[in-house]
């Protein structure tokens, strides 16, 4: 079982639809959980951070986690055309040699016109 | 402007050839990072560093070393001894605390061979 996974799409939303992403991850321990936006050819970009069960809203985005599930999700509301990225979905494990961050092979998501 | 350095954008390497890759920063974090990135794989950890003088293997470290003789700075060799280096390397950074804290990534390196 991997670590951290994700559907690796494409998701195909029509504009001004709800993108829903989901993740899920295998290490009960984990406290921090992240999700990036990387379009093609570019660097991962920090979206959201969530360490608490529940939903945490910003702007459009809204992530939620369900620890008891080992699950995290993302929601766009309002797609827009340039919303059309790879959202890569990270988990925090602490290791021997200190904290560090296993990502998802991440979701295709292409917002349509 | 704070942020991740990284250089060159692009590299090519001849056979043989040990090649280094830049990652500087002036965010002032303790750790630092190096991911390859290859196409459906997603990123996945090389080395990283929590603080200075000392590196911790990640996933992928076979090929590869690093040194880490300064905060601000994390260089990549990629020796020849990595069969298949033509990847997208990416650089980041984050502050250290217990329950983790998110990374920011430089803008990347591209590595070819020739």
């Amino acid at each position: 079982q991997k670590e951290v996974e994700q559907n690796s799409g494409p998701l195909s939303v029509p504009e001004g639809a709800i993108a829903s992403l989901n993740c899920t991850y295998s290490d009960r321990g984990s406290q921090s959980f992240f999700w990036y936006r990387q379009y093609s050819g570019k660097s991962p970009e920090l979206i959201m951070s969530i360490y608490s069960n529940g939903d945490k809203e910003d702007g459009r985005f809204t992530a939620q986690l369900n620890k008891a599930s080992q699950y995290v999700s993302l929601l766009i509301r309002d797609s827009q055309p340039s919303d059309s990225a790879t959202y890569l979905c990270a988990v925090n494990i602490l290791t021997g040699g200190g904290n560090k961050l296993t990502f998802g092979t991440g979701t295709q998501l292409k917002v349509e016109l | 402007d704070g942020g991740i350095t990284q250089s060159p954008k692009y590299l090519f390497r001849k056979e043989g050839q040990n090649v280094t890759l830049s990652c500087e920063q002036n965010l002032n974090h303790d750790a630092m990072y190096w991911y390859r990135q290859d196409p459906g794989q997603g990123l996945r950890l090389i080395y990283y560093s929590q603080i200075v003088n000392d590196f911790q293997k990640g996933d992928i470290a076979e090929g590869y070393s690093v040194s880490r003789e300064k905060k601000e700075s994390f260089p990549l060799t990629v020796t020849s001894a990595q069969k298949n280096p033509t990847a997208f390397y990416l650089c980041a950074s984050s502050i250290v605390q217990s329950f983790g804290q998110p990374q920011h990534f430089g803008d990347g390196t591209r590595l070819s061979i020739l």
